[in-house]
């Protein structure tokens, strides 16, 4: 069984500074997902890292994937506000019946002016 | 261009009592479909995903179950509710592609479910 661990779990920070959140997950997989959930909402893609040391940059936020160790780093430069939300790591396997994934506790992030 | 859609967007009831939950997905055909669960302040857990028309696959045994009348509806229902059914119900779609491992799976905007 596919076990995923996020942390940290709860992160403020303050506008301007850099901060990295850690995905760890137990076996193999073939692809990571990052996603992000505003509060009361669905969840937005972000990121799919489909290969040992794949990095994907949008904006502020860079994700990295290291299959190897089993890690996924979202990195966080220079926060805003609007960077203010939940974020989820998603490990997963493509199947003939489509890709399972396997979704960490969430990661939420508050970013203080 | 896709959009998904999930009705209804709250509900409030009773334990003992029966539930349905509709999705439709417009603009693609033959998606795979997932339903999700998702309680307060925790991650998400997918409950069925269907590769489709008829085809459930179940992950996780309870009293809920799923059905794909058509090739863009997916349903989720209960004959009884429980308390422990109350959370926030995702359904999400992808279409996976010949030689495209990306496989998005994209989310509708969920039904948050109270049973009282």
């Amino acid at each position: 069984e596919l076990k995923v661990e996020q942390n940290p779990l709860f992160l403020s920070m303050q506008e301007g500074k850099n901060y990295t959140i850690y995905c760890n997950y137990s076996t193999t997989s073939d692809r990571l997902y990052w996603y992000r959930q505003d509060p009361g909402k669905s969840l937005e893609s972000l990121f799919v890292l489909l290969s040992n040391g794949a990095v994907k940059q949008e904006g502020r936020l860079m994700a990295s994937l290291d299959t190897k160790a089993r890690l996924s780093t979202l990195h966080i430069t220079a926060a805003v506000h609007d960077l203010s939300a939940t974020y989820f790591c998603a490990p997963g396997r493509l199947e003939t019946s489509g890709s399972r994934l396997t979704f960490g506790e969430g990661t939420q992030l508050t970013v203080n002016p | 261009s896709q959009t998904i859609h999930q009705w209804p967007a709250t509900l409030v009831q009773p334990v003992g009592s029966p539930l349905s939950l509709e999705c439709t997905v417009e603009g693609t055909s033959n998606p795979n479909l997932y339903w999700y669960r998702q309680a307060a302040g925790r991650g998400l857990q997918l409950l069925f995903y269907s590769v489709g028309i008829g085809q459930i696959s179940s992950e996780v045994p309870q009293n809920l179950s799923a059905s794909r009348p058509q090739d863009r509806q997916f349903i989720l229902s209960s004959k009884k509710l429980l308390l422990s059914d109350s959370g926030f119900y995702l359904c999400a779609w992808s279409v996976p592609l010949p030689g495209d491992r990306t496989d998005t799976q994209y989310f509708g905007p969920g039904t948050r479910l109270t049973v009282l």
